[in-house]
């Protein structure tokens, strides 16, 4: 059954401090991975979208990586408005429609 | 820049109550898509259309139907709304394809039933 996983539920960071947000998944053949950033109240923001192994993306304090079984959100230097829950997505390659499937989610908080 | 558009932001209905949430996409995108949102159980898939007049169940259909007449606009609606349906409502969309296309969130319609 094709999943995804995240951890950790929940992180609070001191402002500087960096740290990483892990996605695991488990899918038969992988379309595409994505990450985004909700913050309370709101719907989702997109930030990337990885296609295969080896791929990073980067944007300001962010950096997404992919391996063949997870993917990495990498928090470098975060400061107080990075403070919100990253949801990682993922489409599994056989799929009868557009289907994306994801994670719960982890909520980052970052402490002045 | 890309824009989902939810026409309401804050609902308030009652039990029994048809209600109808709208969105409307400017990006000329093939697929629409309605989920909600609980604390715990994460986005779950209501319906998906990939073309106008075209709709396929999601995850949890039961109590929800949907209308889509024109390829910008997805309607999600609630035949007899029930305290259960209190949730936020999230609207999307996406180009269809080979490749794994972003999917774009509007900012969501909180529905609370009463």
């Amino acid at each position: 059954e094709d999943q995804v996983t995240q951890s950790p539920e929940a992180l609070r960071l001191q402002e500087g401090e960096s740290s990483s947000l892990n996605c695991s998944y488990t899918v038969s053949g992988l379309r595409g991975l994505f990450w985004y950033r909700q913050d309370p109240g709101k719907g989702p923001e997109f930030l990337f979208t990885l296609y295969s192994a080896g791929e990073e993306k980067e944007k300001e304090r962010l950096k997404a990586t992919l391996t063949k079984k997870e993917s990495f959100l990498h928090i470098t230097a975060p400061k107080p408005e990075d403070s919100a829950t990253y949801l990682c997505a993922v489409q599994p390659l056989k799929t009868s429609y557009d289907k994306v499937i994801f994670g719960p989610g982890t909520s980052l908080s970052v402490i002045p | 820049d890309v824009k989902v558009t939810q026409s309401s932001r804050y609902l308030v209905k009652r039990t029994g109550e048809k209600v109808f949430l709208e969105c409307v996409q400017d990006m000329d995108h093939e697929n629409m898509f309605w989920y909600r949102q609980d604390p715990g159980l994460g986005l779950r898939l209501i319906y998906f259309s990939y073309d106008v007049k075209m709709k396929e169940k999601g995850d949890i259909p039961e109590g929800y139907s949907v209308s889509r007449e024109k390829k910008e606009r997805f309607s999600l609606i609630l035949e007899s709304a029930s305290t259960n349906q209190t949730s936020m409502y999230l609207c999307a969309s996406s180009l269809h394809g080979i490749s794994g296309n972003t999917i774009y969130f509007g900012e969501g319609s909180w529905l609370t039933v009463v």
